[in-house]
């Protein structure tokens, strides 16, 4: 099994609608999860972290459920500027103070006028 | 906003030779890691380092690969004889210190390609 499996898409939106990636996660010790977002040939950018109890931020919802070894990243209103692979990253274990990121392949979304 | 910069952004050689790639992490950063990928592929760690010393690398990272921070701005990644293999976009990221999984930021990359 994968350590990071995403569905690679791509998902195909018009402007304003809603769209849900999930990502599922092999090891059950894994510690932090995060959101990244990377536009074509750039570098990965943090869109959000990942919480046990969801977080949001102003479009974008994240949650975690630990119990089923998944997380979800929710937006709302898709803007095109949202158009870019969508990164499910997990920090397997703590190592005293760094974070050695594992990352999924991504899920590439593209929205349309 | 701080950042981290990356040079070359695009390197060609040819196989067998070697290559190092350079980076300027964040100034107030301690912790540095490279990663690559691969065309399609997914991004992939390589090494990080704290100290000057590697903390953790990956199986990747063979004896072909090494890291230095030869003073106190530049992190570089060599590649001794690189392969075809090697074709790949490298980043460099740092963060900060913590044990609550600080953000790590990335430069923009490295692009290489082994001819």
């Amino acid at each position: 099994r994968k350590e990071v499996e995403q569905d690679p898409g791509p998902f195909n939106v018009p402007e304003g609608a809603t769209v849900a990636f999930n990502c599922t996660y092999s090891n059950s010790a894994s510690q932090s999860f995060f959101w990244y977002r990377q536009d074509c040939r750039k570098e990965p950018k943090l869109l959000m972290s990942v919480y046990s109890s969801g977080n949001e931020d102003g479009r974008f919802t994240a949650q975690l459920n630990r119990a089923s070894q998944y997380i979800s990243l929710l937006i709302r209103d898709s803007k095109l500027s949202d158009s870019a692979t969508y990164l499910c990253v997990v920090i397997p274990k703590l190592n005293s103070g760094y974070s050695t990121l594992t990352f999924g392949k991504g899920t590439m979304l593209l929205v349309s006028p | 906003e701080p950042e981290v910069t990356q040079t070359p952004s695009h390197q060609v050689t040819q196989m067998g030779q070697e290559v190092i790639l350079r980076c300027v992490p964040i100034s107030n950063h301690l912790y540095f890691y490279w990663y690559r990928q691969i065309l399609g592929q997914k991004v992939e760690f390589l090494v990080s380092f704290y100290n000057n010393e590697i903390s953790e690398k990956s199986e990747i990272f063979d004896d072909q690969f090494s890291v230095e921070r030869p003073d106190g701005s530049n992190f570089t990644l060599k590649i001794r004889s690189t392969k075809l293999e090697d074709s790949a976009m490298y980043f460099c990221a740092s963060s900060e210190a913590g044990t609550m999984a600080p953000e790590a930021f990335f430069g923009q990359g490295t692009r290489l390609t082994v001819v």
